[in-house]
């Protein structure tokens, strides 16, 4: 069974332009997590969707970032523009539904260099 | 406070030792309790999940959650130097997984 997949593995843009991150979930899971880890921070929560709906994205730092989930299965996030600051690893986790937590499985995040 | 602490270490112990890692939460609605490790440059996976009060026990490692005091831990016995890793806290609860900054653990050959 493939895991999750994440693309690109690597990006560098410079400050203003625009990159598109794509997750690929577990086959089937309903759960989906953005995170991001800025060098020398805690993985921080972006957002969740449960299929094609946000359930949660108090995480998403600013309106420069938008994540889509259309028909519920891959994702992407955007950042337009992007700034320096928006450098870091961004992770994508998938977790099957059902109303206990459950563990969520890790992508191999995309790292975004911003110059 | 932090909704997830913490300590982020390094913690270093000689291999063939006991390392303890050590967690608080501050959502008492929480509901599942997850250990990752993540090696440098590489995604967290995951190694322990609790979900009630008690130890739980998978090979070298023990889980131990405490509600009433909001902490959760990891005991890895006989230390490797593979073991060598930032260990990361995640808390799980109104559908949504938050997680600790980790504790950066060497293991000294």
């Amino acid at each position: 069974e493939a895991g999750v997949t994440q693309f690109p593995s690597h990006s560098v843009i410079e400050k203003g332009q625009t990159v598109t991150l794509r997750c690929d979930p577990i086959s089937g899971h309903d759960n989906l997590y953005w995170y991001r880890r800025v060098m020398g921070k805690e993985i921080k929560f972006l957002l969740h969707f449960v299929k094609e709906s946000k359930q949660d994205e108090s995480g998403m730092p600013n309106n420069r970032f938008l994540a889509e989930r259309t028909g519920g299965t891959y994702s992407t996030l955007k950042v337009q523009p992007a700034e320096l600051e928006d450098s870091g690893v961004y992770f994508c986790a998938s977790s099957p539904g059902g109303a206990l937590n459950t563990e969520a499985f890790f992508g191999q995040g995309t790292r975004l260099t911003v110059v | 406070q932090k909704e997830v602490e913490q300590n982020s270490g390094p913690l270093s112990v000689p291999e063939g030792a006991i390392a303890s890692l050590n967690c608080t939460y501050s959502d008492r609605g929480s509901q599942s309790f997850f250990w990752y490790r993540q090696y440098s440059g590489k995604s967290p996976e995951l190694i322990m999940s609790i979900y009630s009060n008690g130890d739980k026990e998978d090979g070298r490692f023990t889980a131990q959650l405490n509600k009433a005091s909001q902490y959760v831990s990891l005991l890895i016995r006989d230390s490797q130097p593979s073991d060598s890793a930032t260990y990361l806290c995640a808390v799980s609860g109104s559908f949504k997984t938050i997680f600790g900054a980790g504790t950066r653990l060497f293991v000294k050959a």
